[in-house]
């Protein structure tokens, strides 16, 4: 599985957009990148997936470059309640292991 | 009504005994899972389970055993408890393998070996 390279921690005021960066530049041709997000004391929650094509869901975008070798989880207005370690995971298409790095600790600030 | 349960949410017990946390999930999965999230916060799978059948076997201790007595549920019993397997465990379920799998956690069951 690819490798994903992301920042230790990262600041955020409160009601601005959170841009949270990955770098996977390994990453194979069918590989798909997830991202999750693991709030103090509870268990990850998935956010949003893609391959190629920039996605977004209620909770987030997700922005692939070109060569996808990297992407940028965008939550478009933090509040409070997204301090979470965020998690960027790139995955073969049938599935497998979800194996988790270091992760992102965002601080959303007032 | 809770997607993923895991019982007991803290298990404090001394070195030797032997303990086991279940996980239940409602949602009709026929994945699921258990990770392991040490002091350092890394998450690392240990088992996962299709339909009852053992698909993923990482390397663990064999002290560690799971049970999935139907699709619903997935048990993981540890005998000779150590020091070392104080940790979060974490169980998980998903509805489909490949490309569009979303994992589902419970909130952890936190184990302390004294």
């Amino acid at each position: 599985d690819a490798k994903t390279t992301q920042p230790t921690s990262m600041d955020c005021a409160e009601g601005r957009a959170a841009n949270l960066p990955c770098n996977h530049s390994t990453i194979s041709g069918n590989e798909y990148v997830y991202w999750y997000r693991q709030i103090h004391s509870q268990g990850p929650q998935y956010i949003i997936h893609g391959l190629k094509n920039n996605e977004t869901n209620e909770m987030a975008s997700l922005i692939i470059t070109e060569d996808r070798k990297s992407s940028t989880l965008i939550l478009p207005h933090a509040t409070l309640r997204d301090t979470a370690v965020y998690y960027c995971i790139v995955r073969p298409p049938q599935g497998g292991k979800l194996i988790f790095g270091q992760g992102t600790e965002l601080s959303v600030k007032p | 009504d809770t997607a993923v349960s895991q019982t007991p949410k803290y298990l404090v017990t001394q070195m030797g005994n032997d303990k086991s946390i279940k996980c239940e999930q409602n949602l009709g999965h026929d994945t699921m899972y258990w990770y392991k999230q040490d002091s350092k916060k890394f998450l690392k799978i240990m088992f996962s389970y299709n339909n009852k059948e053992l698909i993923i076997n990482e390397t663990v201790p064999n002290r560690f055993s799971p049970k999935s007595p139907d699709k619903a549920h997935l048990n993981l019993h540890i005998n000779s408890l150590e020091l070392g397997d104080s940790a979060v465990y974490f169980c998980a379920s998903s509805s489909r393998q490949g490309a569009n799998e979303k994992l589902f956690f419970g909130s952890g069951t936190q184990l302390s070996v004294l």
